[in-house]
């Protein structure tokens, strides 16, 4: 398998524009995660689906973030408009429920984002 | 969920053994315990997971004390390959959504 795959790598946009960041899950797991890193706030869960559905989007930091699962393959996080203060590495993640032990979580390579 | 304290930084000579503690004094009897590594410009990666007692792979090893209250992440001869930053987490089981605090950042000098 390809490993969770995300896009872009990186993208430059100004203060106000939209951006959409994309992920593609290992095919077979049931649950995805978008995170966000910086070096003040460190890694944070902001969203996670399982089956699609989102479960608990308690760590979106405000309406202008948004995320959807249209179906097992892909998702979205989308930012609009986008601030300077968004500016971090976003990483998405996949794993496969149904373990009695904790599941582990595979990451993508994430997106470097950039707001102007 | 289990709060975890680990150290902020540590530096280690290559060749060396390193070793990396976590404390997590409130640990419940359904959680485990997860190191993730996370090497820069990319994202965490899930290197060993433990219950009790040891546990060894490739990359590490976990070690566990009776009252699971710590843990020791064992690096055995570390390379400049290693340095990175290595997260402890104590999940329960099947649980999904987890917390990364500020982890451990290893630096190996040669």
């Amino acid at each position: 398998d390809a490993g969770v795959i995300q896009s872009p790598r990186h993208e430059v946009t100004e203060m106000g524009q939209e951006v959409t960041l994309r992920c593609k899950p290992i095919s077979g797991h049931d649950y995805l995660f978008w995170y966000r890193q910086t070096m003040m706030r460190g890694l944070e869960l902001l969203i996670y689906f399982n089956n699609n559905v989102p479960i608990d989007d308690s760590g979106m930091p405000e309406d202008r973030f948004s995320a959807k699962m249209p179906n097992a393959s892909f998702s979205t996080l989308k930012i609009q408009p986008s601030e300077p203060r968004d500016s971090a590495v976003y990483f998405c993640a996949s794993s496969l429920s149904g373990l009695g032990s904790y599941n582990e979580q595979f990451f993508g390579p994430g997106t470097r984002l950039t707001v102007l | 969920l289990a709060k975890t304290t680990q150290p902020i930084s540590m530096d280690s000579y290559e060749g060396q053994e390193v070793n990396i503690t976590c404390s997590h004094n409130n640990i419940a009897t359904n959680d485990y315990i997860t190191w993730y590594q996370q090497f820069p410009s990319q994202g965490p990666r899930f290197i060993i997971q433990g219950y009790k007692t040891k546990v060894t792979n490739e990359v590490a090893s976990l070690f566990i004390p009776a009252d699971r209250k710590s843990s020791t992440l064992s690096l055995p001869r570390v390379s400049l390959s290693d340095t990175a930053v290595y997260y402890c987490l104590v999940v329960p089981g099947g649980y999904q959504k987890v917390t990364f605090g500020t982890g451990t950042k290893l630096q190996v000098i040669p």
